[in-house]
């Protein structure tokens, strides 16, 4: 398996812009999570998904984030408007029944 | 809720030094432990998972107990190598549970 995949590695947008984070879990995995780190707060868990359904999302910092995982092989994590704060390194990882957890190589967002 | 907490911040050691990782978590009650490995400006690796019921897991140098009462984990790094420094972080939780992270040692190995 290619491990998990993460598109795009690298996002620079301006604020105010829309930007959507995409992620296809290893396959057969039931679980899905969005983690965001930055040197101020360390890692972070914004969101996880079992069977495609969202089980928590108390860590989304706002109403300007959301997570969507239509199908077991895919999510997106979508930021509208983004804002200079936001410029972090988003990880989506997978497991297999919430046991061991396989990352991302994370996308690198620069909100200007 | 569960809080995660590893001390010291950074460790720095000559090579060839044997050396332990502290993880403390506040609620006992986790279905696993697992501690992840982290070079800069990449993603995290995991290096070892250990369940609720296990007491340690070992691979290669490295070997991590877990002592639930006392709300403790360690991962220790034996005969430690320049290519051991990276960031070592502990996540707590699993099964029907949240996981969380640790804010992670940094260790650097000296040649």
């Amino acid at each position: 398996d290619a491990g998990v995949i993460q598109s795009p590695r690298h996002e620079v947008t301006e604020m105010g812009q829309e930007v959507t984070l995409r992620c296809k879990p290893i396959s057969g995995h039931d679980y899905l999570f969005w983690y965001r780190q930055t040197m101020m707060r360390g890692l972070e868990l914004l969101i996880y998904f079992n069977n495609n359904v969202p089980i928590d999302d108390s860590g989304m910092p706002e109403d300007r984030f959301s997570a969507k995982m239509p199908n077991a092989s895919f999510s997106t994590l979508k930021i509208q408007p983004s804002e200079p704060r936001d410029s972090a390194v988003y990880f989506c990882a997978s497991s297999l029944a919430n046991l061991e957890q396989y990352f991302g190589p994370g996308t690198r967002l620069t909100v200007t | 809720k569960q809080e995660v907490t590893q001390i010291p911040a950074a460790l720095s050691v000559p090579e060839g030094e044997n050396l332990v990782l502290n993880c403390s978590f506040t609620d006992s009650a986790i279905y696993n432990l697992q501690w992840f490995r982290q070079d800069p400006g990449k993603g995290l690796t995991s290096l070892l998972l250990i369940q609720s019921s296990q007491r340690e897991q070992t691979s290669g140098r490295l070997n991590a107990s877990l002592d639930k009462s006392s709300g403790r984990s360690t991962l220790y790094i034996a005969a430690s190598q320049p290519g051991d420094s990276a960031t070592y972080l502990c996540a707590a939780g699993g099964g029907y549970q949240k996981v969380t992270f640790g804010t992670g040692t940094k260790l650097q190995v000296i040649p």
